[in-house]
């Protein structure tokens, strides 16, 4: 089964407009990624969060890590049509050395 | 720097059949990662390998296996192909698991 769970599973927002995805866990984690995909193509890596960290940013993205409610939150602002694409969150587990993905949220952006 | 690189991209098998994929890590990177991706199971981990060594295994039977070689480039093994099969794999390398992992194009395999 998957440890992350992303919501929602499907998203559908104008361009310029922001976009915000969510995503649970069920253990304790070392760290928490997000990744992007492209329509049948490899995942790009967008941003880590370790566990001891609250916020990150990266560019127009901005990713919080809450471990009391076990969950983050994936902020894309000002969004692209070229932001079109499904989004995973993934989880290294404490004690286990693979990184375990979610079921991912599809963003489409409408021009 | 050159990126992650699998071969094939694409192909076609028939049920029975076994098959092998390549995986060539970028270069420096020790951890190499499978996945396995369908449209009703999303990604699943297959197997992890650092240095040679199978670190962890995902949830898959004995028919999918893999290596790693001295030179980090890894292959990953089906055999007997089901259709349940057809899928995109994924294959991943990084400095190590928790690193942020940098993902090859994939190869889609279709069983028939």
């Amino acid at each position: 089964s998957q440890q992350g769970e992303e919501d929602p599973q499907a998203l559908s927002i104008q361009e310029g407009e922001n976009a915000t995805m969510n995503c649970s866990y069920k253990t304790s984690i070392n760290n928490l990624q997000w990744y992007r995909q492209n329509s049948g193509r490899g995942l790009v890596h967008l941003i880590l969060i370790r566990s001891n960290e609250r916020e990150k940013h990266s560019g127009r993205l901005r990713v919080t890590l809450d471990t009391s409610k076990k969950s983050s939150s994936l902020l894309i602002t000002a969004s692209r049509a070229a932001d079109t694409a499904s989004y995973f969150c993934a989880t290294v587990l404490q004690g286990a050395q693979k990184l375990v993905f979610g079921q991912g949220t599809r963003l489409t952006i409408n021009p | 720097k050159a990126g992650v690189t699998q071969t094939p991209r694409y192909l076609i098998k028939t049920r029975g059949q076994q098959v092998t994929l390549s995986c060539s890590p970028i270069s420096g990177h020790r951890s190499v990662s499978w996945y396995q991706q369908t449209p009703g199971q999303g990604l699943q981990f297959l197997f992890e390998y650092f240095s040679e060594t199978q670190r962890n295994k995902g949830n898959f039977p004995g028919r999918f296996s893999g290596r790693q070689f001295s030179n980090s480039r890894s292959e990953m093994n089906v055999s007997t192909l089901e259709l349940g099969d057809s899928a995109l794999y994924l294959c991943a390398s990084s400095l190590d698991y928790s690193y942020e992992q940098y993902f090859g194009p994939g190869t889609r395999l279709t069983v028939t």
